[in-house]
């Protein structure tokens, strides 16, 4: 089953704008982690945030998260070509046993326009 | 470090076949875990090996199975293929530091005609 939602399902703008896309999520979490996959190909970690955080930064990427509301927010700054992909969110399911693996979203396809 | 590497990349098979793929983890890693990426589906956790053992497992039929070995390689094996089972396979590994993190390899994309 899917634990986190993105939103919008796909998304194009001009490069150099701004793209932010949302995730909603259903159980309570440790920490959310977003990833981008290139074309079909294997997946890149971004930025792994935790549920007693609210915002982080790593380069152009800011990520917020609001427990409350059960979501998180991935802004990429001054966007580029290179930036095109699909993101994901992807949480935790924790068990007796620890972590289980990580249930991705639907995921969000990022163009940027030249 | 090399990263995570898989075996092969690309896979044609057909109904009823059975199918082996292969993970290299990040040097150090010993957790290895498998998705199954489709367009339907999205990506699903198949299971997880940590030291030889498989600590967690997905909703996924007894057809899909795994091991590692002491070197932390790990194999995934889906026996009896069927037409739904043509997918993106990946493979990631994480380090005890920082477990929640998963390295992906480049994945094995399986079609099963």
């Amino acid at each position: 089953s899917q634990q986190g939602e993105e939103d919008p399902q796909a998304l194009s703008i001009q490069e150099g704008e701004n793209a932010t896309m949302n995730c909603s999520y259903k159980t309570s979490i440790n920490n959310l982690q977003w990833y981008r996959q290139n074309s079909g190909r294997g997946l890149v970690h971004l930025i792994l945030i935790r549920s007693n955080e609210r915002e982080k930064h790593s380069g152009r990427l800011r990520v917020t998260l609001d427990t409350s509301k059960k979501s998180s927010s991935l802004l990429i700054t001054a966007s580029r070509a290179a930036d095109t992909a699909s993101y994901f969110c992807a949480t935790h399911q924790y068990s007796g046993g620890g972590a289980d693996g990580l249930t991705f979203g639907k995921g969000t396809h990022l163009i940027i326009q030249p | 470090k090399a990263g995570v590497t898989q075996t092969p990349r690309y896979l044609i098979k057909t109904r009823g076949q059975q199918v082996t793929l292969s993970c290299s983890p990040i040097s150090g890693h010993r957790s290895v875990s498998w998705y199954q990426q489709t367009p339907g589906q999205g990506l699903q956790f198949l299971f997880e090996y940590f030291s030889e053992t498989q600590r967690n497992k997905g909703n996924f039929p007894g057809r899909f199975s795994g091991r590692q070995f002491s070197n932390s390689r790990s194999e995934m094996n889906v026996s009896t293929l069927e037409l739904g089972d043509s997918a993106l396979y990946l493979c990631a590994s994480s380090s005890l530091d920082i477990r929640e993190t998963q390295y992906f390899g480049p994945g094995t994309r399986l079609l099963v005609l």
